[in-house]
């Protein structure tokens, strides 16, 4: 089954332990984004990869970090999370010029 | 920055009404349209996509785009409490890859 594999699903943590989120894609895109979504203020894009070894910042990268180092893995690290990294975070992932994103299930953050 | 913004309601309708959403854009280079439905919890996903001026159909959905006006709307026909959810906005600009989101529109459909 096509499909982006986010893990974990859920996760509660302290501030200023670093974590990651995994994502992989069983695809083959190349193209693959990290998004975030709050309250009111929709989804906002934090890092986008066009292709291995390729990322650039979307709208809130702040705070995160991401790799490339296969096509189909595409981690977020967060290095010193913070309470306001509390949010439900998205990757997806899709062809380059193609009809859409294929969204991940979601991973839930919290910050304390 | 790329804008798309939506009336984030909530709009609720009766059971077979039909349901308008709408949705505008500021970038004009902009060339895909697409969108998504998002029940409480889960994660969006693609109902329709459009690319060129006027109506496209796909069932029970209708999606229709202006670019003069910078505009695009889903109708929805024949509304079922099932189509109760956030539905999305999406666009993308020309040459790129990277969607920009609007915050959605709470859809309640009352049996």
């Amino acid at each position: 089954e096509a499909q982006v594999t986010q893990n974990p699903r859920y996760l509660i943590t302290v501030t200023g332990k670093k974590l990651t989120v995994t994502c992989s894609q069983n695809m083959n895109h190349e193209y693959m984004s990290w998004y975030r979504q709050d309250p009111g203020l929709g989804l906002r894009q934090i890092y986008y990869s066009m292709n291995v070894e390729v990322t650039d910042k979307g709208d809130v990268p702040e705070g995160y970090k991401v790799s490339r180092k296969e096509k189909r893995n595409f981690p977020l690290i967060l290095e010193s999370p913070s309470p306001n990294q509390t949010s439900l975070y998205f990757c997806a992932s899709s062809t380059i010029g193609g009809n859409g994103y294929t969204f991940g299930s979601g991973t839930r953050l919290t910050v304390v | 920055q790329k804008e798309v913004e939506q009336n984030s309601g909530p709009l609720s309708v009766p059971e077979g009404a039909i349901a308008s959403l709408n949705c505008t854009y500021s970038d004009r280079g902009s060339q895909s349209f697409f969108w998504y439905r998002q029940y409480s919890g889960k994660s969006p996903e693609l109902i329709m996509s459009i690319y060129s001026n006027g109506d496209k159909e796909d069932g029970r959905f209708t999606a229709q785009l202006n670019k003069a006006s910078q505009y695009v709307s889903l109708l929805i026909r024949d509304s079922q409490p099932s189509d109760s959810a956030t539905y999305l906005c999406a666009v993308k600009g020309a040459g790129a890859n990277n969607l920009f989101f609007g915050t959605g529109t709470r859809l309640t459909v009352i049996p």
